[in-house]
């Protein structure tokens, strides 16, 4: 059971927009910025999103992220067939003084 | 360029010993934080520890603590992390990693497997 929660999987077509969720409570998306990571098959993850709506140089325009109290949303519009991927939500949380991830969504483009 | 490198992995029995290593290059280590984050076959992202800049500083899952051991030497850019008392549930890949900011490193991973 993963402390910040993300649904299991999304799905869209190309072209479209999909948006994967985030929740987790006061002591870690509350009080801390959230990171946002993409997994391919059999790599390690890759940062999309720093300080919950931060792009590192190099991550497409087509990402982005925010946040609102307790939770968090990752969107990618323009879905491309590269972006077929396990996504999740990273941040720090001051009540376990450690990292705590989302469990991660497979996101399929159909 | 700013990449860290895992060392260390294996097969070992439940019960076992393991020690990883991260050799860090392209940044200034001993500024960072660092972390250990290990992902069990098929599942999501777990960490497991970290250590503050200067080392003083420790930190544990409760899954791992009293069990692991995480330690850096910075005059050699190096990360360890020390297990003992390993398990069934302990097998995962290994990323050594640093976390948060515009900088965040993952390594490639070293693969751990504790079995009979």
């Amino acid at each position: 059971q993963s402390v910040l929660t993300q649904p299991p999987s999304a799905s869209g077509t190309p072209g479209q927009r999909v948006t994967i969720s985030c929740s987790g409570s006061s002591s870690n998306i509350g009080s801390n910025t959230l990171n946002w990571y993409q997994q391919l098959p059999g790599t390690a993850p890759q940062l999309l999103i720093y300080s919950n709506d931060q792009r590192p140089s190099g991550v497409p325009d087509r990402f982005s992220g925010s946040k609102a109290g307790t939770s968090a949303s990752l969107a990618i519009s323009g879905l491309q067939s590269e972006d077929e991927a396990d996504y999740f939500c990273a941040a720090w949380d001051d009540s376990l003084n450690g990292w705590v991830f989302g469990g991660g969504t497979k996101l399929t483009v159909l | 360029e700013v990449q860290v490198v895992e060392s260390g992995g294996g097969l070992v029995q439940p019960g076992g010993s393991l020690r990883l290593s991260c050799a860090a290059s392209g940044f200034t280590f001993s500024t960072y934080a660092m972390s250990w984050v290990r992902q069990a076959p098929g599942k999501g992202v777990e960490w497991v520890s970290g250590i503050s800049g200067s080392g003083d500083s420790t930190y544990y899952a409760d899954s791992v603590k009293g069990r692991f051991t995480i330690s850096r030497d910075n005059s050699k850019n190096t990360l360890h992390l020390q297990m003992n008392s390993l398990r069934a549930e302990d097998t995962a890949v290994y990323y050594c990693a640093k976390l948060g900011g515009a900088v965040d490193v993952w390594g490639k991973g070293t693969t751990v497997t504790v079995s009979s």
